[in-house]
């Protein structure tokens, strides 16, 4: 069964801080993975993707991914209280088609 | 470009009757996924539709049902209704290739009583 596996939080940061969040899976053959934003009521919004090793960078958000250690994480600098929502990791893979599991979300509360 | 629309927004129905709901995808888009989301189960997915043809199904029993369109509208039906299926009901496109993005339309809150 794949899996894919994120803290339900709630993660709470102050203003101004570097908010991480963070996602592992199950499985070594993923192809793709992203991060959306979910606020409360609303639906989910993708911020990031990102589908080798590495960083990427958008703004004040950084997706990191490591395949040999199967985590990806977001890294939201200089976090404002409009970044309060539930963030979830979404991983595509590749099983003959394409199939997107997303974890069950973290939720983050930047307090002002 | 215009996005992912969904129609209704929202519904209200009772036990046993059925329901459908629609979902248009951003232009060019071709895939259409549907996903059940619940405060205690989060996203569950429900099938993927791509060129007209189901291409994925998730673990849903068969009173939920789909179909796409040549113009690549999407359509999922609920039959017989139960309590347990009051949740948000989101439809979301991409295009083709495995590297593709998936963009959520706004969603239609289904109500069982």
């Amino acid at each position: 069964q794949k899996e894919v596996e994120q803290n339900s939080g709630p993660l709470s940061v102050p203003e101004g801080a570097i908010a991480s969040l963070n996602c592992t899976y199950s499985d070594r053959v993923s192809q793709s993975f992203f991060w959306y934003r979910q606020y409360s009521g609303k639906s989910p919004e993708l911020i990031m993707s990102i589908y080798s090793n590495g960083d990427k960078e958008d703004g004040r958000f950084t997706a990191q991914l490591n395949k040999a250690s199967q985590y990806v994480s977001l890294l939201i600098r200089d976090s404002q209280p409009s970044d309060s929502a539930t963030y979830l990791c979404a991983v595509n893979y590749n099983s003959g088609t394409y199939k997107y599991i997303f974890g069950t979300g973290t939720r983050l509360k930047v307090l002002a | 470009k215009a996005g992912v629309t969904q129609t209704p927004r929202y519904l209200i129905k009772t036990r046993g009757q059925q329901v459908t709901l629609s979902c248009s995808p951003i232009s060019g888009h071709r895939s259409v996924s549907w996903y059940q989301q619940t405060p205690g189960q989060g996203l569950q997915f429900l099938f993927e539709y791509f060129s007209e043809t189901q291409r994925n199904k998730g673990n849903f029993p068969g009173r939920f049902s789909g179909r796409q369109f040549s113009n690549s509208r999407s359509e999922m039906n609920v039959s017989t209704l139960e309590l347990g299926d009051s949740a948000l009901y989101l439809c979301a496109s991409s295009g083709a290739g495995q590297n593709n993005e998936q963009f959520f339309g706004p969603g239609t809150r289904l109500t069982v009583l």
